[in-house]
């Protein structure tokens, strides 16, 4: 079975501080993909960031990144320089490969993360 | 670019009515997916379609059903609502099969069971 942990419910940081969210995962598969998921109060689901786990390399986009960690099943997301508009639900996602092909997330219980001025 | 388009946004049903919830791409996707998020449980997988003319279960199908009705319409379809079926309900859509490809949802549909 696949499962995904997030062990922080809520977070808070101050405006253009950094701040790290974890997220561990359980999967017996050797490919698979990784993704954090933004949910602001709006409601929308945006996808944030992605890591292919053949990947040794962190992925980067603008503002956040991960520390992709294969062996521990870790994969955290950081965000640097904070802006008030990071106020949201964060959820990290497990991708394994299926048989069929369709591609099953396995998300997180998620992490509510306030930025604060 | 509407991307996934869900409808309605907003729905109160009673106990034992029955409700079909929308959803479109426009993307030109092959596979879809219906999600449920409760408090505190994250999103769950009800039901997916890989591609046109197939579906099949997720993690919690009881007491849905679904119709790929043509490859960019995929609906849900609740028989006889009950209240533990109130919660937000997301669809999404993926380009083909493969890892790399990510879901693109829709805004929701908060469906409310008195």
């Amino acid at each position: 079975a696949q499962t995904v942990t997030q062990s922080q419910p809520e977070m808070s940081v101050q405006e253009a501080e950094t701040v790290t969210l974890s997220c561990t995962y359980d999967t017996s598969e050797n490919n698979y993909y990784l993704f954090w998921y933004k949910q602001p109060p709006s409601r929308q689901m945006i996808l944030v960031i992605r890591q292919e786990a053949y990947k040794q390399q962190n992925a980067t986009e603008n503002r956040f990144s991960v520390n992709f960690q294969k062996a521990a099943k870790s994969f955290s997301l950081k965000i640097s320089d904070s802006q008030l508009g990071d106020t949201a639900m964060y959820f990290c996602a497990l991708s394994p490969p299926t048989q069929g092909g369709s591609e099953k997330l396995v998300f997180g219980k998620g992490t509510k993360l306030t930025v604060n001025p | 670019n509407a991307g996934v388009t869900q409808t309605p946004k907003f729905q109160v049903l009673k106990t034992g009515q029955s409700m079909t919830l929308q959803c479109a791409q426009d993307m030109n996707h092959n596979s879809m997916y219906w999600y449920r998020q409760d408090p505190g449980m994250g999103l769950r997988l009800i039901y997916y379609s890989a591609s046109e003319g197939t579906t099949d279960k997720g993690e919690v199908p009881n007491g849905y059903n679904v119709s790929r009705l043509n490859k960019r319409e995929f609906s849900l379809r609740l028989e006889s609502a009950a209240p533990s079926q109130t919660s937000v309900y997301f669809c999404a859509s993926s380009v083909i099969r493969g890892l790399r490809w990510p879901q693109h949802f829709g805004d929701g549909t908060r469906l409310s069971i008195l």
